[in-house]
């Protein structure tokens, strides 16, 4: 069955610190793969997206994610995490037929 | 020119009652859907229409009709509200082929 796993509920980072947040997904083809970020109370904003093509993708925000075929991952990065960082953030794959499956998210805290 | 807007952000209302939740996008994408975000954020698809069209109906009670008037509104009644329902809804849209969903704020619904 198609599913994606974030394994991490909860991060904590110290400003200025590095981030990689893990997705993981089952699926037997490459699906589409995005990364949104939720504020609180807020809706959700798209970060960034993989097709097809390099394997690395940049997007808002300074954040960048890395598809590894192999390892069935999407992590998402970013080399200095700022305070207003903090949100939570899902990983969804889309598995064709405009239908997107999102993990559970991942609420990363910033500590000053 | 917000691209996904919906209406009310918030709703409170008692058990038993009847509500519609409106969803409107400018972005001219001929594919909208709901989505419900319970309580420990996990994101679920509801509908799905194209054109005008139900395209996915995930496993929802009944008392839940969407209705989509144009392919720029999509709304989302709901009939004998009950607890369980409170929840945030999401609305979202993308054009077919495109695979990137764009998210509305969401309503945030209260049953008590």
């Amino acid at each position: 069955a198609q599913s994606v796993t974030q394994p991490d509920i909860h991060i904590t980072v110290s400003e200025g610190a590095s981030l990689e947040l893990r997705c993981n997904y089952s699926y037997g083809a490459t699906p589409y793969l995005f990364w949104y970020v939720q504020s609180p109370g807020q809706g959700l904003q798209l970060l960034l997206k993989y097709f097809s093509g390099d394997t690395l993708v940049q997007g808002i925000k300074g954040f960048e994610a890395e598809f590894k075929r192999s390892q069935s991952s999407f992590n998402l990065r970013k080399p200095s995490v700022h305070w207003s960082d903090a949100a939570e953030y899902f990983c969804a794959v889309g598995f064709g037929g405009n239908k997107l499956v999102f993990g559970a998210g991942t609420i990363l805290r910033v500590k000053s | 020119d917000t691209a996904v807007s919906q209406t009310p952000k918030y709703l409170v209302t008692q058990m038993g009652n009847d509500k519609s939740i409106k969803c409107e996008q400018n972005l001219g994408h001929d594919t909208m859907y709901w989505y419900k975000q319970d309580s420990k954020k996990f994101l679920k698809i509801m509908f799905s229409y194209n054109n005008k069209e139900l395209i996915i109906n995930e496993t929802v009670p009944n008392r839940f009709s969407p209705k989509s008037p144009d392919k720029a509104h999509l709304n989302l009644h709901i009939n004998s509200l009950e607890l369980g329902d409170s929840a945030v809804y999401f609305c979202a849209s993308t054009q077919t082929g495109q695979e990137t969903q764009y998210f509305g704020p969401g309503t945030r619904l209260l049953v008590l």
